[in-house]
């Protein structure tokens, strides 16, 4: 196991269109986040999972944002009707059990919205 | 709302000098911390942690310092290498992880 993978690591889009993220974390982590960073900001958390529930999602994600962890291994972020602001870098992490552990992040995936 | 923040966006250290990074968090129920390192185009890259019951750690060339009654945190870098310069997020979590703006390090030689 090579740590956490994001897939695709660069996503340039059209306004308007839908895109879906992945996050496959470590092998045996229970809880997976999703963050999203902007330019001189800091990781903006959005999202959380414990196995395959979805523990808390930030008032900061309209309901354009969606996530899932369907069998509570890989994940899946959908942001539907892109909008230039969704420009970011979309992070996810892993952690072995609750939130009192180090998580480990991904490389990112990298959205530009044209 | 509760956040984490930190006293200075940007820090210039010569080579082979101590760093010294600072982060003001304001949920007490936070019992948990965690310093991470990120350089440009990469994920957050774990450094330190320290557990509420705490008030230092050391780790190789870092510790961190956690002063629960002030609510503050700092990582302090021996011997600062050009390796070193990168962003540096402190994050706080009672249940799920929070950073602040980080502070950019820049080592100069």
């Amino acid at each position: 196991d090579t740590g956490v993978s994001q897939d695709p690591r660069h996503k340039i889009t059209k306004r308007g269109q839908n895109v879906t993220f992945r996050c496959d974390p470590i092998s045996e982590h229970n809880r997976l986040y999703w963050y999203r960073q902007t330019l001189g900001q800091g990781p903006e958390f959005l999202t959380y999972f414990q196995n395959e529930a979805q523990l808390e999602k930030s008032r900061l994600l309209s309901d354009r944002f969606s996530a899932e962890r369907p069998k509570g291994s890989f994940s899946t972020l959908e942001i539907q009707r892109t909008e230039q602001g969704d420009s970011a870098m979309y992070l996810c992490a892993s952690s072995p059990r609750t939130g009192d552990t180090e998580a480990f992040f991904g490389q990112g995936t990298r959205l530009t919205v044209v | 709302g509760e956040s984490v923040g930190l006293h200075l966006p940007t820090l210039s250290v010569q080579e082979g000098d101590n760093s010294i990074i600072n982060c003001a968090y304001s949920n007490s129920a936070s019992d948990y911390f965690i310093w991470y390192k990120q350089e440009s185009g990469k994920g957050p890259q774990f450094i330190i942690d320290i557990r509420s019951n705490m008030d230092k750690r050391q780790g190789q060339r870092v510790t961190v310092l956690l002063n629960k009654t002030v609510k503050h945190l700092s990582l302090q870098i021996a011997a600062t290498q050009p390796g070193d310069s990168a962003v540096y997020f402190c994050a706080e979590t009672p249940d799920k992880l929070i950073f602040g703006a980080g502070t950019r390090l820049a080592v100069h030689p």
